[in-house]
This record gives C-alpha cells, structure tokens and sequence, in this order.
C-alpha cells in the first residue's frame, strides 16, 4: 500500500524554524518527483514547492511567499523527504501535506502534475 | 499567476441529485487541468486529471470536461459519501501550481 506519513509540526513563535518529514512507503521513493502543499485553517489549498528525483536532476522550485525561507530536500536511502522551515511567519500557520506528483507527459513532451496520494498532513501553528 | 475561479462557492443538494461544478483559468491551459476532492479533517483525494481522465479508483459518476479557460466537474448521481469540498488545479503554467478556492458540496 502506497503510504505518505508526515511528522514535525508543532507551534513556533514568529522567526523560529521547524523541519517537517514524510516517510513514504510502498513505492520506489527514489524515482518520485515530490511536492509539499499547504492548507490554512478554513483556506485552500496552496502548493509550497516540489524536488524531482535525482535521475531527474533533484532540482527544486518552490512558491513565491516561500522562496529564500523554506528548503526542501529528500534522503532516498530513508524514503523521506524533509521541509525546512526558517524565519516562520504567522501567515505560514496550516496544515502541511506532502504528495507524490505522479505527472504526465503530453506530446510535446512537457510534464504535467496530478498529486496522488497525500499523506494525512501536519500542522504548523506560528504564533508568540 | 495563473489564477483558478471557482463557482459557486457552495451547492446544496439531495442523494442522487446531479451536481455540476465550474472552474474558470485567468488564462488560457488548454486542458492541464485536476480536480480533487477533500473531506473534512482529511487529505485531498484525485478525482480526475487532463480535464477529463478519470483517476484509477475513481467512481465512474464522477466526470469532466471543458478545455481553454472553462472547466466542469459533474457528479451524475450525488451519494452520501461524495459530501465534501472539491478543488480544481492547473497543471499547464509553472511555477506555481495553483487551485482553484473550493466548492463546498453540502446536504440539501
């Protein structure tokens, strides 16, 4: 059974760090392209950044309100991936999911998302 | 930024009823487009992908279409257990992935 199960959140005051895992399991970790999307009470959804795999480059890309903040990175020997989270601002409180992106490619060769699973998510409260 | 509008915000309705949701793109993305579905207390869920391919698993009365800017997502006969919120999401322009803000499937 493909599984994804985060851990790590907790409450942080204003400027602190946090660093969320997600253990995977059930499927071939290593050849996974990754994201971590994030839900704020009562919000939407909102994706926070992805890493390919390493066959793929293990490049990462993240959202704008993030950039230059959070870190994401993945330890394929573990089948885990990590979101490091400095300088945590209040606005950054919510439930964070990681998902697998399986993707799909059209015939121009472009690679295109679908996120499935998600792992149960972790909530990140910031606050003083 | 790509940005997903969805309506309405909430529907109510009835077992068995016929439910359409609408998602509209700010710009044009042909047909990269992903719904999802998500209960309370719980993960999102893929429904369908590329507009229109339903995801393995997924109840056939679950459908969608549309391509450009305008999208729909039809639930032909609404069961309890499709009660939830449900998300659309452009998979054509990145960064970033972006969703739609969710439309609320509630009990009439």
């Amino acid at each position: 059974e493909v599984q994804l199960v985060e851990s790590g959140g907790g409450l942080v005051k204003p400027g602190g760090s946090l660093r969320l895992s997600c253990a995977a399991s059930g499927f071939t970790f290593s050849n996974a392209w990754m994201s971590w999307v994030r839900q704020a009470p009562g919000k939407g959804l909102e994706w926070v950044g992805r890493i390919k795999s390493k066959t793929d480059g293990g490049t990462t890309d993240y959202a704008a309100p993030v950039k230059g903040r959070f870190t994401i990175s993945r330890d394929d020997s573990k089948n885990t991936l990590y979101l490091q989270m400095n300088s945590l601002k209040t606005e950054d409180t919510a439930v964070y999911y990681c998902t697998t992106d399986l993707g799909y490619y059209d015939s121009s060769g472009y690679r295109h998302p679908k996120f499935d699973p998600w792992g149960q998510g972790t909530l990140v409260t910031v606050s003083s | 930024d790509i940005q997903m509008t969805q309506s309405p915000s909430s529907v109510s309705a009835s077992v068995g009823d016929r439910v359409t949701i609408t998602c509209r793109a700010s710009q044009g993305i042909s047909s990269w487009l992903a719904w999802y579905q998500q209960k309370p207390g719980k993960a999102p869920k893929l429904l369908i992908y590329a507009a229109s391919s339903l995801q393995s698993g997924v109840p056939s009365r679950f459908s969608g279409s549309g391509s450009g800017t305008d999208f729909t997502l039809t639930i032909s006969s609404l069961q309890p257990e499709d009660f939830a919120t449900y998300y659309c999401q452009q998979a054509n322009s990145f960064p970033p992935w972006t969703f739609g803000q969710g439309t609320k499937v509630e009990i009439k």
